[in-house]
């Protein structure tokens, strides 16, 4: 089956830094990679996703970028605020595999005033 | 809020007893999700159900079982056989109508501790 690889674990930066979160993933038929979003003692919430037939997508200070070939996919954040601080997932799709979401381990982003 | 219902919040349950979480959604989505969540091993899929009386097991079933009786509804029995059972367990549902590629919609999640 499909397996994500996710890094780094933990990720502090700067209030106003940029933040890169990437990931891997083993099936080269996934077609469909978003990213969630979980702050302390909350659900995920889905911040943006990406499809296999496009290699960058921007959402205000939210980016995802998709390398097919490579089959890696990163998150890039601009402009950072205390308020992303949280954990980001990654996860990839198995097509023909019912829309079951393999997901990676998870980062950690702090953002320090 | 959301639409996806998880309750409860909290449960507490001695070793050896069975417990099921309920799991309820109004967003008349076709496709449901149960998730266990561990520190530092992100979100690991438990079972999953595309329609009503179908489900199938995900990558770590053993220990959980399901039923999909109605479309609103997916509830996950915690059995006696899973070895360890204390996580925080999330109910997700998705619109496979849309295809492949339609997003999930969390629960709030139920925290389960078993002692």
């Amino acid at each position: 089956g499909e397996n994500v690889e996710q890094h780094p674990s933990t990720l502090s930066v700067q209030e106003g830094d940029s933040a890169v979160i990437k990931c891997t993933y083993s099936d080269s038929a996934s077609n469909y990679f978003p990213w969630y979003k979980q702050e302390l003692g909350k659900r995920p919430q889905l911040i943006i996703d990406i499809r296999s037939n496009v290699g960058e997508k921007k959402d205000q200070r939210i980016a995802v970028t998709l390398n097919k070939t490579a089959k890696h996919f990163s998150l890039h954040i601009t402009e950072t605020q205390p308020e992303d601080s949280a954990v980001y997932f990654c996860a990839a799709i198995v097509t023909g595999g019912g829309n079951k979401l393999t997901f990676g381990t998870g980062t950690q982003l702090k953002v320090e005033l | 809020d959301g639409g996806i219902t998880q309750s409860p919040k909290y449960l507490f349950r001695k070793e050896g007893q069975n417990v099921t979480l309920s799991c309820e959604q109004n967003l008349n989505h076709d496709a449901m999700y149960w998730y266990r969540q561990d520190p530092g091993q992100g979100l690991r899929l438990i079972y999953y159900s595309q329609i009503v009386n179908d489900f199938q097991k995900g990558d770590i079933a053993e220990g959980y079982s399901v039923s999909r009786e109605k479309k609103e509804s997916f509830p996950l029995t915690v059995t006696s056989a899973q070895k360890n059972p204390t996580a925080f367990y999330l109910c997700a549902s998705t619109s496979s109508g849309r295809g492949l590629h339609s997003p999930l919609h969390f629960g709030n999640g139920t925290r389960l501790t078993v002692t």
